[in-house]
């Protein structure tokens, strides 16, 4: 079957660095997307992987090893406004996505 | 770019009443919509996908003759949630892409409470 791995909850401090971890399986592969979700609100999209490697992007950089079925979201200099639940989702050989069910950052200052 | 307008953003409506929300991409053309649900403190849902100008695809569980969705044109698809109850209550999304492989863009919700 297909799924999708994250962490429930994470907790970090304001100006540190945190990492968040997916690890997927899907029948095929198309991508691997990040979203960020404020509560109360609907997700907007961060990043997508599709070739193995680092993709920078501002504070926020993602990672792709296909090989191992896993990415990683990468949090740099955290701000409180960060405080947020980060989605995984992997696209399939349908170019259907899969949702991890998401993990909530906490930030403290 | 890639934006996407749902409407409206919050509802209340009465047990028995149907709801109707849109779903518009602005500044694209969406190929395929998807409409989602969420409740609180849960995962995103997806209850269907839409493509232009054919019948909406259900995910299992979802009473296609309860959440009526009509994609009309390459920017708007609308969900009829009807005959509504208490237990529909939740926070609705819909999203679009303009390729397979793109992106998908959320709109930002419609928070439906039935009474």
């Amino acid at each position: 079957g297909q799924n999708i791995d994250q962490p429930t909850e994470m907790t970090a401090t304001e100006g540190a660095i945190v990492q968040i971890n997916c690890t997927y399986q899907t029948s095929g592969f198309n991508g691997l997307f990040w979203y960020q979700q404020h509560a109360g609100e609907a997700p907007t999209f961060l990043s997508y992987n599709v070739l193995d490697g680092l993709e920078e992007k501002g504070r926020f950089s993602s990672f792709l090893s296909r090989s191992k079925g896993y990415s990683y979201l990468l949090l740099k200099e955290l701000q409180m406004k960060d405080s947020a639940s980060y989605l995984c989702a992997g696209m399939d050989s349908n170019y259907q996505l899969i949702w991890g069910a998401g993990t909530k950052q906490i930030i403290k200052p | 770019g890639a934006v996407v307008s749902q409407h409206p953003s919050w509802v209340i409506c009465k047990s028995g009443t149907s709801v109707k929300i849109e779903c518009r991409s602005l500044d694209f053309q969406a190929t395929t919509m998807f409409w989602y649900r969420q409740f609180p403190k849960q995962s995103l849902m997806l209850m269907a996908t839409s493509n232009e100008g054919s019948k909406a695809t259900y995910e299992q569980g979802v009473e296609k003759d309860k959440f009526l969705i009509n994609h009309a044109s390459l920017t708007l698809s609308t969900l009829t949630v009807t005959s509504a109850h208490p237990e529909d209550s939740s926070f609705y999304i819909c999203s679009a892409r303009d390729r397979e492989s793109s992106p998908l863009h959320f709109g930002n919700g419609t928070r439906l409470t039935v009474t």
